[in-house]
């Protein structure tokens, strides 16, 4: 069963315009993760944030986490047409980190 | 680092067939590998965790007769659909990770099986 589920499911905006995605997971876990797939391509890895992280940066990229709510913003400032693609949150939990992946958030920006 | 390869990118094959799809970790020792599979549209749904050596965990729902993991090396396993139907139509996406760092998975790019 998937533990992510992310909103909104496709989100279209404007280059240069900030992108906000969501994921909300249900049980504990141990780390979250987002990662990027251009349209028939495999997973490119942009940001892991552990349990005990509220908050992370990378580049334009800025991930928030609050393990209350069960939930997690992924936000792409600044975007690019090159952003588009999906965007999924991944969860692990337990001993052996085996990753439960969201339904994703199809983000198009256009030029 | 951190590359994994599959092979091939793309496969054709009539119903009946079986298909082998190959999923390299280059650079590294993979203890474990994991194989999903991507109907389009959709998101990614773990079918099995393989660790070398050992024999493969399907999750539930996969059936192990129909999609054989092997993974007896390091640094490759291999997945074969067998007796494909059109229904195995799918995107087959494996991953990788180390002993030394459980919570990373390096992707490989994903085989595009299509079953006529």
């Amino acid at each position: 069963s998937q533990q992510g589920e992310e909103d909104p499911q496709a989100l279209s905006i404007q280059e240069g315009e900030n992108a906000t995605m969501n994921c909300s997971y249900k049980t504990s876990i141990n780390n979250l993760q987002w990662y990027r797939q251009n349209s028939g391509r495999g997973l490119v890895h942009l940001i892991l944030i552990r349990s005990n992280e509220r908050e992370k940066h990378s580049g334009r990229l800025r991930v928030t986490l609050d393990t209350s709510k069960k939930s997690s913003s992924l936000l792409i400032t600044a975007s690019r047409a090159a952003d588009t693609a999906s965007y999924f949150c991944a969860t692990d939990q337990g001993s052996n980190y085996k990753l439960t992946f969201g339904k994703g958030t199809l983000l198009t920006v256009n030029p | 680092g951190a590359v994994v390869s599959q092979h091939p990118s793309w496969v054709i094959c009539k119903s009946g067939t079986s298909v082998k799809i190959e999923c390299r970790s280059l650079d590294f020792q993979a203890t474990t590998m994991f194989w999903y599979r991507q109907f389009p549209k959709q998101s990614l749904m773990l079918m099995a965790t393989s660790n070398e050596g050992s024999k493969a965990t399907y999750e539930q729902g996969v059936e192990k007769d129909k999609f054989l993991i092997n993974h007896a090396s390091l640094t490759l396993s291999t997945l074969t659909v067998t007796s494909a139907h059109p229904e195995d139509s799918s995107f087959y996406i494996c991953s990788a990770r180390s002993a030394h760092r459980l919570y990373e998975q390096y992707f490989g790019p994903g085989t595009r099986l299509t079953v006529t």
